[in-house]
C-alpha cells in the first residue's frame, strides 16, 4: 500500500501556528473518519496526539488540532513551542482493513 | 499504569524468523476490548504497521507482508507474539508493540526493539 503523502518539511517561530497536510485518497484519508497523528522525538516512540480526525487523548495540549477535508487532513499547532520540534506522522485506515503512515514531516521551530 | 514491552533478538540472520514477544501490562484484552499489534519503523524512515490482533481473535496484516506474518495471543499470559519469517537486510528496523485499532490509532506504543539482520 501507498503511504500518504506529508511535506518533508515546516517550520515556524515560537508563538505562531503552523499546518502539517496528509493527503491520501478516497480508499483511506477520504473514505473513513479514522485519521491519526504521531509525535516522534529523537530516540523515542512515537505518541498519539490525534485519533479520529479531530480528537485529543487526554493530556494533549490544546494547541493540536486536526481536520480534514476530502482526501487531505490537516494537523494543526498554534501557539508553537520550542517543545514542539519533533517528527510528526499521519496514518489512516485504509480499504479493507489496513493502516497506512504518511511519510512524516519534521517540524522546525526557529 | 499501561505499558507494553518488547522482548526479542537484537540480531537475526537473513532467512530467519524474527520471533517477537509484547508482554502487556495495565490492561488485558478481555476487559478493554481492544487490539494490540505491531509497528515498525526502518532507521531514518517513517512507521510501518504490520499487523493487529483484536480481542475477539480478529487478524489484520499488513497486503504487503501477510504471507510472512502470524500474531498469536495468550491471554492468560497478557502477551502476544508476531513472528516475521524469512528476514532480509530490509527487515533492520525498531519494532514497537502498539495498543489500538484500525480505525482508532494506537494510544500506547512499547519502547521500542531494535532488530537487525546481518550475516
Amino acid at each position: 500500500q501507498s503511504a500518504l503523502t506529508q511535506p518533508a518539511s515546516v517550520s515556524g517561530s515560537p508563538g505562531q501556528s503552523i499546518a502539517i497536510s496528509c493527503t491520501g485518497t478516497r480508499s483511506d484519508v477520504g473514505g473513513y473518519n479514522s485519521v491519526s497523528w504521531y509525535q516522534q522525538h529523537p530516540g523515542k516512540a512515537p505518541k498519539l496526539m490525534i485519533y479520529d480526525v479531530t480528537k485529543r487523548p487526554p493530556g494533549v495540549s490544546d494547541r493540536f488540532s486536526g481536520s480534514k477535508s476530502g482526501n487531505t487532513a490537516s494537523l494543526t499547532i498554534s501557539g508553537l513551542q520550542a517543545e514542539d520540534e519533533a517528527d510528526y506522522y499521519c496514518s489512516s485506515k485504509m480499504t479493507p482493513n489496513v493502516v497506512v503512515f504518511g511519510g512524516g514531516t519534521k517540524l522546525t521551530v526557529l | 499504569q499501561i505499558t507494553l514491552k518488547e522482548s526479542g533478538p537484537t540480531l537475526v540472520q537473513p532467512t530467519q524468523t524474527l520471533t517477537l514477544t509484547c508482554l502487556l501490562s495495565g490492561f488485558s484484552f478481555t476487559s478493554e476490548q481492544v487490539a494490540v499489534g505491531c509497528v515498525r519503523q526502518p532507521p531514518g524512515k517513517a512507521p510501518e504497521w504490520l499487523a493487529l490482533i483484536y480481542w475477539n481473535d480478529a487478524e489484520y496484516f499488513s497486503p504487503s507482508l501477510r504471507r510472512r506474518l502470524t500474531i498469536t495471543k495468550d491471554t492468560s499470559k497478557n502477551q502476544v507474539v508476531l513472528t516475521l519469517t524469512n528476514m532480509d537486510l530490509v527487515d533492520t528496523a525498531t519494532y514497537y508493540c502498539v495498543r489500538g485499532t484500525v480505525e482508532g490509532g494506537f494510544d500506547y506504543w512499547g519502547q521500542g526493539a531494535l532488530v537487525t539482520v546481518s550475516s
